[in-house]
């Protein structure tokens, strides 16, 4: 069965500075895509950034981009230069592609806080 | 971008009455999905629908729900009867293909409060 896991339940950090927020993923398929989503405090859920198994490189796009360690079955979400408007809770989702499951399974969300 | 839009924003409900969430999805998108979130933690999937039918169902997707989407209009979640523990966040999405490679657009939620 498909799981997402996120340990970091809130992390602060200094305006203009990176941050690195952790997921790991468990799956039995060969194939699969994650993703990870943004909740802002209006409870508005955005699309940043997806993974796809089949590729070594690494994400990015914009100031967004991923770590991704297939052996480890961790994809971590990295931001550089982070804005106060970053602030939100982010979400790591996994979506298998071979199997015959069609659903999105999220982690349990990583709220950041960017200080000025 | 793409806009998912959720009538309305927050619905409040004696136990046991019925209650519909409406869900406008993008115009030209085919699968939709719903989850449930309680109290700012994970979104749980409910369910996804196509071409008229439900697809997919996790155990959270008990026999009081049910989903539609009448002639093209709203996708709709019905809890009939409603419990306490429905109170939470419910958020809808959809998909243009529904293959695993596509992200989901979600809308902002329905905040449904059970009384």
């Amino acid at each position: 069965a498909q799981k997402v896991t996120q340990t970091q339940t809130s992390i602060s950090v200094m305006e203009k500075t990176t941050v690195t927020m952790d997921c790991v993923y468990e799956t039995q398929d060969s194939s699969y895509f994650l993703f990870w989503y943004k909740q802002t405090a209006s409870g508005e859920i955005v699309f940043l950034i997806r993974q796809d198994s089949y590729k070594k490189e690494n994400a990015t796009v914009g100031h967004y981009s991923l770590n991704f360690q297939k052996p480890k079955s961790s994809i971590g979400l990295i931001i550089t230069a982070t804005q106060i408007e970053d602030s939100a809770v982010y979400f790591c989702a996994m979506r298998e592609g071979s199997s015959n499951t069609n659903k999105v399974v999220f982690g349990t969300g990583t709220r950041l806080q960017v200080l000025p | 971008g793409p806009k998912v839009l959720q009538i309305p924003s927050h619905q409040i409900i004696d136990m046991g009455q019925m209650v519909t969430l409406n869900c406008d999805p993008v115009s030209n998108h085919l699968y939709f999905y719903w989850y449930k979130q309680i109290l700012g933690q994970q979104m749980e999937f409910l369910v996804n629908f196509y071409n008229g039918k439900v697809m997919e169902k996790s155990k959270l997707f008990k026999d009081q729900f049910s989903v539609e989407r009448p002639d093209g209009s709203y996708f709709t979640l019905k809890i009939q009867p409603t419990a306490l523990e429905d109170s939470a966040v419910y958020f809808c999405a959809s998909s243009l293909r529904g293959s695993s490679a596509e992200t989901l657009y979600f809308g902002s939620g329905t905040r449904l409060t059970v009384l």
